[in-house]
């Protein structure tokens, strides 16, 4: 079974611009989540994405933004880039539909590596 | 505000000797805890996870970690370690289903294993 998969691996862009980040989920998952691991904040939180619309976002601006697609693919897009946005960003899958009862596990693609010069 | 804490920045331990990352927590309501492990320009893996029953849980790669509701614990241990074994292992506590469903997570502990 194939797992999350990310692209691009690597994203080089300048202040002020704009970066797409994609994710794939695991097949069968409808959740997708987005987290940011900053150098000296850690992981954090970013977005959840359910049967295609934002469920909750952690403690970020409105210029990072995402979607879901039908197929429950999920951009994230960070816009009027900042130094400070340079990070790993990771995306994660799970079953737990909108209304689950149970927790499930997130599993966890292999990044992308957003620099911002 | 739920929260996760990682007393230790790294630990390092002998090939072949048992190992303990600790992990403490702090939640309102019933704790949903994990455990993950990032290698080096990876993202992270899953290890296991307490939801509920046993306070011993086991997970991959010969990983286990015990649940103390008293001391507000789930600390990772593995009774022998590797040299592969080295890494950076997060704990990680988790909204119910109802709720954000987002992982806050520890600070992280790198485990380093000596030859």
């Amino acid at each position: 079974e194939a797992g999350v998969t990310q692209s691009p691996t690597h994203l080089i862009k300048t202040r002020g611009q704009q970066a797409t980040l994609r994710c794939s989920p695991i097949s069968g998952h409808t959740s997708v989540y987005w987290y940011q691991q900053a150098l000296g904040l850690g992981l954090q939180f970013l977005l959840w994405y359910d049967e295609g619309e934002e469920r909750n976002r952690g403690n970020f601006p409105p210029r990072f933004s995402g979607r879901q697609f039908p197929n429950y693919s999920s951009e994230l897009n960070v816009n009027a880039l900042e130094l400070e946005d340079s990070a790993l960003y990771l995306c994660a899958s799970s079953s737990e539909g909108l209304m689950a009862s149970t927790t499930d596990t997130q599993y966890f693609g292999p990044g992308t590596r957003l620099t911002v010069l | 505000a739920q929260s996760v804490a990682q007393p230790e920045d790294q630990v390092n331990v002998a090939e072949g000797n048992p190992l303990t990352v600790k992990c403490t927590y702090s939640v309102s309501g019933n704790p949903y805890l994990f455990w993950y492990v990032q290698y080096p320009n990876r993202g992270l893996q899953f290890l296991l996870k307490y939801i509920t029953g046993d306070n011993l849980v086991k997970g991959s790669y010969g990983f286990e970690a015990e649940f103390n509701k008293s001391q507000t614990s789930f600390h990772l241990k593995k009774p022998s370690a590797l040299v592969s074994d080295s890494a950076l292992y997060f704990c990680a506590v988790r909204d119910p289903p109802t709720g954000r469903r987002a992982l806050t997570f520890g600070s992280g502990t790198r485990l380093q294993v000596q030859p």
